[in-house]
Protein backbone atom coordinates (compact mmCIF):
# COMPACT_ATOMS: atom_id res chain seq x y z
CA UNK A 1 0.00 0.00 0.00
CA UNK A 2 0.80 3.94 -0.10
CA UNK A 3 3.59 4.68 2.38
CA UNK A 4 4.42 7.93 3.78
CA UNK A 5 7.86 8.66 5.43
CA UNK A 6 8.52 10.98 7.96
CA UNK A 7 11.92 12.21 8.56
CA UNK A 8 13.91 12.46 11.02
CA UNK A 9 12.30 10.02 13.03
CA UNK A 10 13.01 11.64 16.53
CA UNK A 11 15.13 14.92 17.34
CA UNK A 12 16.34 16.83 20.58
CA UNK A 13 16.20 21.02 19.97
CA UNK A 14 17.08 23.49 22.05
CA UNK A 15 14.16 25.99 23.21
CA UNK A 16 14.45 28.96 20.90
CA UNK A 17 15.72 26.83 18.03
CA UNK A 18 13.84 26.46 14.39
CA UNK A 19 12.51 22.80 13.48
CA UNK A 20 11.96 21.26 10.28
CA UNK A 21 10.70 17.94 9.19
CA UNK A 22 9.06 16.05 6.13
CA UNK A 23 7.20 13.73 4.72
CA UNK A 24 7.82 12.01 1.36
CA UNK A 25 6.12 9.17 -0.64
CA UNK A 26 6.65 7.75 -4.07
CA UNK A 27 2.74 8.14 -4.96
CA UNK A 28 0.86 11.42 -5.48
CA UNK A 29 -1.47 12.97 -2.69
CA UNK A 30 -4.08 15.37 -2.97
CA UNK A 31 -4.45 16.67 0.26
CA UNK A 32 -1.69 17.20 3.15
CA UNK A 33 -2.69 17.56 6.45
CA UNK A 34 0.16 18.17 9.45
CA UNK A 35 -1.08 16.62 13.11
CA UNK A 36 0.20 17.10 16.51
CA UNK A 37 -0.25 14.08 18.75
CA UNK A 38 -0.11 14.40 22.71
CA UNK A 39 0.66 11.22 24.78
CA UNK A 40 -2.20 9.63 25.82
CA UNK A 41 -4.21 12.04 23.22
CA UNK A 42 -5.75 12.50 19.85
CA UNK A 43 -3.91 13.70 16.85
CA UNK A 44 -4.49 17.68 16.61
CA UNK A 45 -5.11 19.28 13.03
CA UNK A 46 -2.42 21.93 12.91
CA UNK A 47 -2.08 23.10 9.30
CA UNK A 48 -4.50 21.70 5.53
CA UNK A 49 -2.68 21.76 2.62
CA UNK A 50 -4.66 21.27 -0.28
CA UNK A 51 -2.62 22.71 -3.70
CA UNK A 52 0.83 22.18 -4.91
CA UNK A 53 2.94 24.43 -3.88
CA UNK A 54 0.66 25.54 -1.17
CA UNK A 55 2.88 27.39 1.70
CA UNK A 56 0.37 27.92 4.71
CA UNK A 57 1.19 29.39 8.16
CA UNK A 58 -0.16 28.87 11.20
CA UNK A 59 1.09 31.00 13.86
CA UNK A 60 5.44 29.55 14.30
CA UNK A 61 3.83 26.80 12.07
CA UNK A 62 4.82 26.95 8.43
CA UNK A 63 3.78 23.87 5.95
CA UNK A 64 4.37 23.37 2.37
CA UNK A 65 2.56 21.31 -0.33
CA UNK A 66 5.56 20.15 -2.67
CA UNK A 67 5.34 20.70 -6.17
CA UNK A 68 5.15 16.96 -6.96
CA UNK A 69 2.56 16.32 -4.78
CA UNK A 70 4.67 13.92 -3.10
CA UNK A 71 6.32 16.28 -0.48
CA UNK A 72 5.36 18.29 2.18
CA UNK A 73 7.60 19.79 5.26
CA UNK A 74 6.49 21.60 8.13
CA UNK A 75 8.50 24.16 10.09
CA UNK A 76 8.58 24.82 13.54
CA UNK A 77 10.41 28.75 14.36
CA UNK A 78 11.24 29.41 17.78
CA UNK A 79 10.72 26.20 19.45
CA UNK A 80 9.47 26.30 22.76
CA UNK A 81 8.44 23.50 25.76
CA UNK A 82 4.82 23.13 24.46
CA UNK A 83 5.85 21.76 21.22
CA UNK A 84 7.33 18.56 22.43
CA UNK A 85 5.31 15.74 21.04
CA UNK A 86 4.64 13.47 18.11
CA UNK A 87 4.42 15.32 14.73
CA UNK A 88 2.60 13.24 12.06
CA UNK A 89 1.46 14.29 8.45
CA UNK A 90 -1.83 12.45 6.73
CA UNK A 91 -1.72 12.54 2.86
CA UNK A 92 -5.17 12.15 1.11
CA UNK A 93 -5.13 9.81 -1.52
CA UNK A 94 -8.55 9.13 -3.99
CA UNK A 95 -9.08 6.44 -5.62
CA UNK A 96 -12.42 5.43 -8.07
CA UNK A 97 -14.86 7.95 -5.65
CA UNK A 98 -12.78 6.56 -2.25
CA UNK A 99 -10.64 8.07 -0.23
CA UNK A 100 -8.59 7.34 2.52
CA UNK A 101 -5.85 9.39 4.58
CA UNK A 102 -2.68 7.55 5.19
CA UNK A 103 -0.55 8.89 7.87
CA UNK A 104 3.11 8.81 7.80
CA UNK A 105 5.13 7.12 10.30
CA UNK A 106 5.69 10.51 12.66
CA UNK A 107 8.25 12.40 14.02
CA UNK A 108 8.93 12.56 18.18
CA UNK A 109 10.25 15.65 18.98
CA UNK A 110 11.93 16.40 22.22
CA UNK A 111 12.40 20.39 23.53
CA UNK A 112 15.35 21.02 26.00
CA UNK A 113 14.75 23.83 27.89
CA UNK B 1 -16.06 24.30 19.50
CA UNK B 2 -17.36 21.48 17.75
CA UNK B 3 -15.48 18.37 18.51
CA UNK B 4 -15.70 14.36 17.87
CA UNK B 5 -16.04 12.04 21.16
CA UNK B 6 -15.70 8.77 21.97
CA UNK B 7 -16.87 6.22 24.69
CA UNK B 8 -15.29 4.49 26.19
CA UNK B 9 -12.03 5.95 27.26
CA UNK B 10 -10.47 3.06 27.95
CA UNK B 11 -11.45 -0.81 28.05
CA UNK B 12 -10.35 -3.81 29.39
CA UNK B 13 -11.37 -7.30 28.04
CA UNK B 14 -10.83 -10.73 27.66
CA UNK B 15 -9.50 -12.19 24.80
CA UNK B 16 -12.52 -13.50 22.94
CA UNK B 17 -14.90 -11.15 23.89
CA UNK B 18 -16.87 -9.38 21.67
CA UNK B 19 -16.11 -5.08 22.30
CA UNK B 20 -18.23 -1.92 21.16
CA UNK B 21 -16.48 1.59 20.73
CA UNK B 22 -18.78 4.59 20.18
CA UNK B 23 -18.22 7.83 18.73
CA UNK B 24 -20.25 10.89 18.59
CA UNK B 25 -18.56 13.00 15.16
CA UNK B 26 -19.32 16.49 14.34
CA UNK B 27 -22.42 17.34 13.84
CA UNK B 28 -22.26 18.17 10.47
CA UNK B 29 -20.00 15.90 8.98
CA UNK B 30 -20.61 13.45 6.65
CA UNK B 31 -17.38 10.76 6.56
CA UNK B 32 -16.76 8.97 8.80
CA UNK B 33 -13.61 6.97 9.99
CA UNK B 34 -12.20 4.26 12.35
CA UNK B 35 -8.16 4.45 13.16
CA UNK B 36 -5.76 2.22 14.98
CA UNK B 37 -2.41 3.31 16.85
CA UNK B 38 -0.72 0.43 18.52
CA UNK B 39 1.10 2.00 21.29
CA UNK B 40 4.23 3.80 19.89
CA UNK B 41 3.99 3.43 16.30
CA UNK B 42 1.90 5.22 13.31
CA UNK B 43 -2.03 6.03 13.13
CA UNK B 44 -3.05 3.22 10.79
CA UNK B 45 -6.01 3.52 9.16
CA UNK B 46 -8.80 1.21 9.41
CA UNK B 47 -12.04 1.99 7.66
CA UNK B 48 -14.14 5.01 5.72
CA UNK B 49 -18.05 5.29 5.79
CA UNK B 50 -19.90 7.32 3.49
CA UNK B 51 -23.86 7.65 2.95
CA UNK B 52 -24.29 4.47 5.35
CA UNK B 53 -21.81 2.37 3.76
CA UNK B 54 -18.31 1.44 3.96
CA UNK B 55 -16.28 3.33 1.43
CA UNK B 56 -13.31 1.86 2.06
CA UNK B 57 -11.18 -0.70 4.53
CA UNK B 58 -7.24 -1.74 5.23
CA UNK B 59 -6.57 -5.18 5.15
CA UNK B 60 -6.62 -4.95 9.07
CA UNK B 61 -10.53 -4.57 9.27
CA UNK B 62 -10.97 -8.00 8.47
CA UNK B 63 -14.15 -10.50 9.18
CA UNK B 64 -14.05 -9.44 13.26
CA UNK B 65 -14.84 -5.76 13.00
CA UNK B 66 -17.83 -3.95 12.01
CA UNK B 67 -18.90 -0.44 11.85
CA UNK B 68 -22.34 0.84 11.93
CA UNK B 69 -24.38 4.54 12.34
CA UNK B 70 -27.35 3.28 14.43
CA UNK B 71 -28.65 6.48 14.50
CA UNK B 72 -28.25 9.68 13.11
CA UNK B 73 -25.37 10.90 15.61
CA UNK B 74 -23.30 7.68 16.80
CA UNK B 75 -20.81 5.90 14.66
CA UNK B 76 -19.73 2.61 16.79
CA UNK B 77 -16.62 -0.07 16.13
CA UNK B 78 -17.46 -3.73 16.52
CA UNK B 79 -14.56 -6.41 17.13
CA UNK B 80 -16.64 -9.69 17.47
CA UNK B 81 -14.11 -11.89 19.24
CA UNK B 82 -10.90 -9.80 20.54
CA UNK B 83 -7.51 -11.18 20.17
CA UNK B 84 -4.60 -10.08 22.74
CA UNK B 85 -3.15 -8.12 18.95
CA UNK B 86 -6.32 -6.11 18.95
CA UNK B 87 -4.62 -4.37 21.88
CA UNK B 88 -4.46 -0.23 20.96
CA UNK B 89 -5.84 2.89 20.63
CA UNK B 90 -8.70 3.07 18.21
CA UNK B 91 -9.51 6.45 17.06
CA UNK B 92 -12.58 7.83 15.63
CA UNK B 93 -12.77 10.61 13.25
CA UNK B 94 -14.60 13.10 10.91
CA UNK B 95 -14.49 15.43 7.87
CA UNK B 96 -17.58 17.41 6.31
CA UNK B 97 -16.21 15.98 2.76
CA UNK B 98 -12.55 15.29 1.58
CA UNK B 99 -12.89 16.94 -2.18
CA UNK B 100 -12.59 20.31 -1.10
CA UNK B 101 -12.74 20.93 3.22
CA UNK B 102 -11.34 17.65 4.03
CA UNK B 103 -9.89 18.36 6.99
CA UNK B 104 -10.22 15.17 9.63
CA UNK B 105 -11.23 16.18 13.07
CA UNK B 106 -9.88 13.01 15.80
CA UNK B 107 -11.65 12.30 18.52
CA UNK B 108 -9.36 11.53 22.27
CA UNK B 109 -9.64 7.94 21.55
CA UNK B 110 -10.45 4.94 23.09
CA UNK B 111 -7.89 2.67 24.82
CA UNK B 112 -8.35 -1.03 23.99
CA UNK B 113 -6.30 -3.58 26.77
CA UNK B 114 -7.37 -7.11 25.54
CA UNK B 115 -5.78 -9.77 28.05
Amino acid sequence: GQQLNQSPQSMFIQEGEDVSMNCTSSSIFNTWLWYKQDPGEGPVLLIALYKAGELTSNGRLTAQFGITRKDSFLNISASIPSDVGIYFCAGLRTTSGTYKYIFGTGTRLKVLA
Amino acid sequence: EPEVTQTPSHQVTQMGQEVILRCVPISNHLYFYWYRQILGQKVEFLVSFYNNEISEKSEIFDDQFSVERPDGSNFTLKIRSTKLEDSAMYFCASSVDVGGGGELFFGEGSRLTVL
